[in-house]
């Protein structure tokens, strides 16, 4: 069992082109999770999902886009990348999205936007 | 507005005890997690308080006031594959997790 696969592990990208991030996990779970870490900050939520279906903003939405067209797949896109969005991506998945279900965390995709 | 504050970095001895404090201030609450990062590494689920006490885990415990808005993480025995940054998460009114910055932790033989 994989648990949640993200691709590709690390891109640079130039400034102005269109990227998407891929986000597979084989748990069957509900609800799945995009945040971005940078250093010094916590980790912070750019969109969720809570079922497949449905998506929803986080505290980072601006420059990202996402869909959920069914369960296992929660890919993100950045229409036109910009410098500021140098950073980790992890995506995450839980259960249910509620009270108490922890999240389990894919490996993470590095991304330099030059 | 939401904020979650953890010391930025700890360092330890190995086999000494550590604890890792965490103090939130959030619009509303529905839990608190602690999650283990390795360096270069995806976070790794720890623990989970929604009451207050103590949670014990093997060497790991963490601990809930929800009317001082604290709680800490205490590792016990400590290896030095404990050497790691540890992320404090408070699951607001919304059930969204907002995330401290987490504390680096360094064991010294």
């Amino acid at each position: 069992i994989a648990g949640i696969t993200q691709a590709p592990t690390s891109q640079i990208l130039a400034a102005g082109r269109r990227m998407t991030l891929r986000c597979t996990q084989d748990m069957r779970h509900n609800a799945m999770y995009w945040y971005r870490q940078d250093l010094g900050l916590g980790l912070r939520l750019i969109h969720y999902s809570n079922t497949a279906g449905t998506t929803g903003k986080g505290e980072v939405p601006d420059g990202y886009s996402v869909s959920r067209a069914n369960t296992d797949d929660f890919p993100l896109t950045l229409a036109s990348a910009v410098p500021s969005q140098t950073s980790v991506y992890f995506c995450a998945s839980s259960d249910l999205a509620g009270v108490g279900n922890e999240q389990f965390f894919g490996p993470g995709t590095r991304l330099t936007v030059l | 507005g939401q904020n979650i504050d953890q010391p930025t970095e700890m360092t330890a001895t190995e086999g000494a005890i550590v604890q890792i404090n965490c103090t939130y201030q959030t619009s509303g609450f529905n839990g608190l997690f602690w999650y283990q990062q390795h360096a270069g590494e995806a976070p790794t689920f720890l623990s989970y308080n929604v009451l207050d006490g103590l949670e014990e885990k093997g060497r790991f415990s963490s601990f809930l006031s929800r009317s001082k808005g604290y709680s800490y993480l205490l590792l016990k025995e400590l290896q030095m594959k404990d050497s790691a940054s540890y992320l404090c998460a408070v699951m607001d009114s919304n059930y969204q997790l907002i995330w401290g910055a987490g504390t680096k932790l360094i064991i010294k033989p």
